[in-house]
Formats: C-alpha cells, structure tokens, sequence
C-alpha cells in the first residue's frame, strides 16, 4: 500500500486566499483524522470521521474551516480565508477499528504558509 | 487536556538507556506511543490497552497503569536511529478508533 497521500506538500498562500488541503487515506481504514502541528501548541485534533461521517470537529478553530469526506477514498481541509495564524503542517491520518492494535498512519503532510 | 509527558528533551550517548513519561488528568483506555523524525511524519511504535498491560518489541518497550492514568516508554541500549521527537496519544473511550489527544512531545538526541 502506498500509505496515507497528502498533497500538496508545501503550500503558500496570501492572507485571504482559499486553501484546500486534500488526503488519500489507506484503503480499508474506515477512520480519517486531520491534525495541525505548530511549535506552540504540539500536535491538534481539527476533526476526525468515522466511516465518511464527521464525528468530531470540535477542534476546528473557526468557521473559516471546514472538512469534506465524500467518499471512503477521499478527505479535503478548506480554510477560506486563510490568515497568517493558520500556517503550520497538517497532517491527515487513517487508522481502522477492526481490532484494536492499530495505530495511526500518518500521511507526510502538508506545511503552509500564509503570508 | 493534554497529557503531559517528561523529560522535554534528553541527550544519551549511544547505548544507554532512557524513560519517557505521559501522565493524564483523564481516565484513559488506551495510550499510543509515536516517533517523529525532523521533517517527517510521526510514526506508530505501539499502542496499549486498559488492564496496564506492557509491551514491547526490539529494546523499545512500554507499560501502561489506567488507575494513575500514566504511561511510561522504556528505550534500552539506545541507538543513533532512536533519535526523534516521541509522543504519546491517549484515547479515552472504547469505542473502537478513537481519537487520540497527543501530548507535549519528548525530544531524544543520542549522541556516538
């Protein structure tokens, strides 16, 4: 299996463009996570999904994000409009729930920047 | 919360032995552990599950006690490649794939 994909790997962006962060997780998985990394605040939960379904996305900063996973082979994190604030890599991860002992796959992420 | 892992940072020398702590204020039903390299993506180690069960593979082991809701990682005979930043992630429920809330990270540098 090729993995989590992410793409793109770096992105940068003007203050006020829409960005769209897109992810490929392991076929099979049936959980799909999206964190964000920055050096302040480690790594943080935005929304994760359980079988295409968003089951938690309190973690999204605020309504200038959103998430989509309209399909099981396919997730995009849109932030409109982007800020400088936002910029930071985001990583996409996919796990299964058919047995316990799975961890995580992380894709490579996705570093942003906004200027 | 986060979960609060110490030391932040430890320098080894090339087989010695190191402890990396996670302690929780919350309940736990499992802990993760992860290694992520500069500039990569972090990667499984292992996870364990209520019942303070201990695990292990290689010199790399961990053990996990629910009632002190704490997680230790034990690095034996450290090697060059064990160089990282390691998180833990804790899952608080049971329901299947939960959603992990990592912690502040430990970095490891081992030195020759």
């Amino acid at each position: 299996d090729a993995g989590v994909i992410q793409s793109p790997r770096h992105e940068v962006t003007e203050m006020g463009q829409e960005v769209t962060l897109r992810c490929k997780p392991i076929s099979g998985h049936n959980s799909l996570f999206w964190y964000r990394q920055t050096m302040m605040r480690g790594l943080e939960l935005l929304i994760y999904f359980n079988n295409n379904v968003p089951i938690d996305d309190s973690g999204m900063p605020e309504d200038r994000f959103s998430a989509k996973m309209p399909n099981a082979s396919f997730s995009t994190l849109k932030i409109q409009p982007s800020e400088p604030r936002d910029s930071a890599v985001y990583f996409c991860a996919s796990s299964s729930n058919r047995g316990r002992s799975y961890g995580y796959t992380f894709g490579s992420g996705t570093r942003l920047t906004v200027v | 919360q986060q979960p609060v892992q110490s030391p932040q940072a430890v320098i080894l020398r090339e087989g010695e032995d190191a402890v990396i702590n996670c302690s929780s204020s919350k309940a736990l039903y499992s802990v993760h552990w992860y290694r992520q390299k500069h500039g990569e993506a972090p990667v499984f180690l292992m996870i364990l599950l209520k019942g303070g069960e201990q695990k292990g593979h290689e010199k790399i082991s961990a053990s996990f006690n629910e009632k002190k809701q704490q997680s230790s990682l034990y690095l034996t005979a450290s090697q060059l490649s064990y160089s990282g930043t390691y998180f833990c992630g804790t899952g608080d429920s049971n329901f299947g794939n939960e959603k992990l809330t990592f912690g502040t990270g430990t970095r490891l540098t081992i030195i020759p």
